[in-house]
């Protein structure tokens, strides 16, 4: 079965360093999504992306972070500068069709790890 | 706001006994989810029920909604050691197109 795959599984960053997690979606999905989840807790929105631009952000989606589908296959999250705040677990999500049709629910990768130090 | 919050938080039962989990939400809502989380993985959809909707079923599962209540329960029946995870609801609000909000969670220990 098709899945989302994420790199890398955990990246460890100084605070004030950029990073790029990477995301490879299900290959026939055209939304896609970044989320993450601190310690364990809740699972926050941070964007939507479809049609090669942003459909809806949170406020966590500040201008420090951005999305990019760089070619057909990959979709990243860059963060600017790392905050030590910004430690969590990233998990990107695609989905065939809008989620607000009902039928086509999120598939997600098992997430980037990453930890500012 | 808040959308979206799982009651009770942790739940502890034997193998065999049916596992009860709920959702309240706020706002109105266009659908609601149910997903599975495994310890350091990532979620896994497990149903999803629209809001004209009442009660949806897959395999073990029964999931309920009450729009008036703003509410729903994921029933887990004959529970198996397997099942030990996080469930999470996630909503979709009528007035936001492409935000699905997630729960807190329940963290349901089945025991062998």
């Amino acid at each position: 079965e098709p899945e989302v795959t994420q790199t890398p599984s955990h990246q460890v960053t100084q605070m004030g360093q950029e990073v790029i997690l990477r995301c490879v979606p299900i290959s026939n999905h055209l939304y896609f999504y970044w989320y993450r989840q601190i310690l364990g807790q809740k699972v926050e929105f941070l964007v939507s992306f479809y049609n090669n631009e942003i459909s809806e952000k949170s406020e966590i989606f500040d201008d420090q972070f951005s999305v990019e589908r760089p070619d057909g296959s990959n979709f990243t999250l860059k963060i600017r500068s790392t905050k030590l705040e910004d430690s969590a677990m990233y998990f990107c999500a695609s989905s065939e069709d809008w989620v607000g049709q009902g039928v086509s629910p999120l598939h997600f990768g098992n997430g980037t790890r990453l930890t500012v130090t | 706001s808040q959308q979206g919050e799982e009651d009770p938080q942790a739940l502890s039962i034997q193998e065999g006994e049916n596992a009860t989990m709920n959702c309240s939400y706020k706002t109105s809502i266009n659908n609601l989810q149910w997903y599975r989380q495994n310890s350091g993985r990532g979620l896994v959809h497990l149903i999803l029920i629209r809001s004209n909707e009442r009660e949806k079923h897959s395999g073990r599962l029964r999931v309920t909604l009450d729009t008036s209540k703003k509410s729903s329960s994921l029933l887990i029946t004959a529970s198996r050691a397997a099942d030990t995870a996080s469930y999470f609801c996630a909503t979709l609000r009528m007035d936001s197109s492409y935000k699905l909000i997630f729960g807190s969670g329940t963290r349901l220990l089945v025991r062998p």
